[in-house]
Order: structure tokens, then sequence, then C-alpha cells
């Protein structure tokens, strides 16, 4: 158990729809991240805050977005949803410049 | 272009036996380099770090190498065993402008066999 936590585990939603991806990071952690990894695929950057601001930006589509809040969990926001954005959705999370410890991942189907 | 360049692509060894996976990149600037094991379907679970001025890392039976003047990388997996089998990835980090960024490669998928 790697501390960080995901919710929810799944979640099948259909074409157009908008879904939240949530994340607690470990205890003490400043640090958050999230990874998108399609089916056989590697894993994809998408955005890192650190301390409830916009630290990084790696392959985010417009039509995703995150936040990080004072309690310092964060949520990942998915739009007019299309098949291809079906994928795992990982979360990690770190102290500034140290390991990133990973949660269990959302695994997210649009049909 | 920062690119991280992992091979093979898939690997498939007996129990016990060892194997060497390979971890090529061209990021520059060169922060640190990460391998992290990752089953089917979970997520990855750090092996390694390593910076700049260290040639080696050990955990256990896993051994990972880093070369800087060639930006090589190999990970090296002693006595496998069958929970060995998953994906291991290479990941590069580069730190610009007080900015990091990740750079991940496609991994490795190792299957042991009985």
């Amino acid at each position: 158990d790697s501390g960080v936590t995901q919710t929810p585990k799944h979640l099948i939603t259909a074409t157009g729809q908008r879904v939240t991806l949530r994340c607690s990071p470990r205890s003490g952690d400043l640090s958050v991240y999230w990874y998108q990894q399609s089916l056989d695929q590697g894993l994809q950057f998408l955005i890192q805050y650190y301390n409830g601001e916009e630290r990084a930006k790696g392959n985010i589509l417009e039509r995703f977005s995150a936040q990080q809040f004072p309690d310092l969990h964060s949520e990942l926001n998915l739009s007019s949803l299309e098949l291809g954005d079906s994928a795992l959705y990982f979360c990690a999370s770190s102290a500034l410049r140290q390991e990133q410890f990973f949660g269990p991942g959302t695994r997210l189907t649009v049909l | 272009k920062n690119q991280v360049e992992q091979s093979p692509q898939s690997l498939i060894i007996l129990e016990g036996k060892n194997c060497t996976l390979q971890c090529n990149y061209t990021v520059s600037p060169f922060s640190n380099l990460r391998w992290y094991k990752q089953d089917t379907g979970r997520g990855p679970v750090s092996l390694t770090i390593m910076t700049f001025s260290e040639n080696t890392k050990s955990n256990g039976r896993y051994t990972a190498t880093l070369d800087a003047d060639t930006k090589q990388s190999s990970l090296h997996i002693t006595a496998s065993q069958l929970s060995d089998s998953a994906s291991y990835i290479c990941v590069v980090s580069s730190l610009t402008s007080g900015t990091y960024k990740y750079i991940f490669g496609t991994g490795t998928r190792l299957k042991v066999l009985a």
C-alpha cells in the first residue's frame, strides 16, 4: 500500500459525459501528479500540482483539467469524453523532488 | 527531442534465470533516472533511483546501472521469480527553470515461466 488513495476504482460512462477522478496523496506529500495509461501503452504524464499550484504540464488535453485543494487532495476532471479516453488514470504523490508513490488507479471505460 | 527508449519490448525467461533490461535516453538536462515495476492493472512501484553521479544502485535482486556518458541504463534481475512477471518502466526526469519534466519509456514486459 503506497498510501495514495484514488476513487473510484472503476468508472463506466458514455461518450460526451463528464467525470471527476479523485486522489488523496500520502500524508505530508505536497506534490500530486496525474498520469494516463491506455491499454498496452506506456504511462503518459498529464499534469503536476505542488501545494495547490500547477507545477508542470504534460500531454493533457484541453478537455481535461485538474486542481489541488487546500487539504492537498486533487481532482482530475475529464469532459466531453470520447472512446479513446478509456484508460487507467493514476495519481502519484511525492515530497518535493523525491520519489513518486503511485495510487492503485481509476479504470475509466467510455462506451 | 527528449525520449526514453526501452528494450526489449517483451521478454520471456525461465524461473531462476537472470535477465537484463535496457534503457536509452536523450533527455537533457538530466536530473535522475528511475526504474519502476508495474504489475498488470496496478500502479508502478519504484525499484531504484539514480542521479548523475551514481553508477550502480541495488534493491534486493534488482541492480540498476547508469552510464551518464552514453546515456544508457540497465536493470539486471538476478535469480528471477514468478513474481517478477511485470512491466518494467524507465523514467528520466529533467529539471529546467525550476520545473521538472518526467519522460517515461514504454516499458519492457517480462514474463517468468516455471
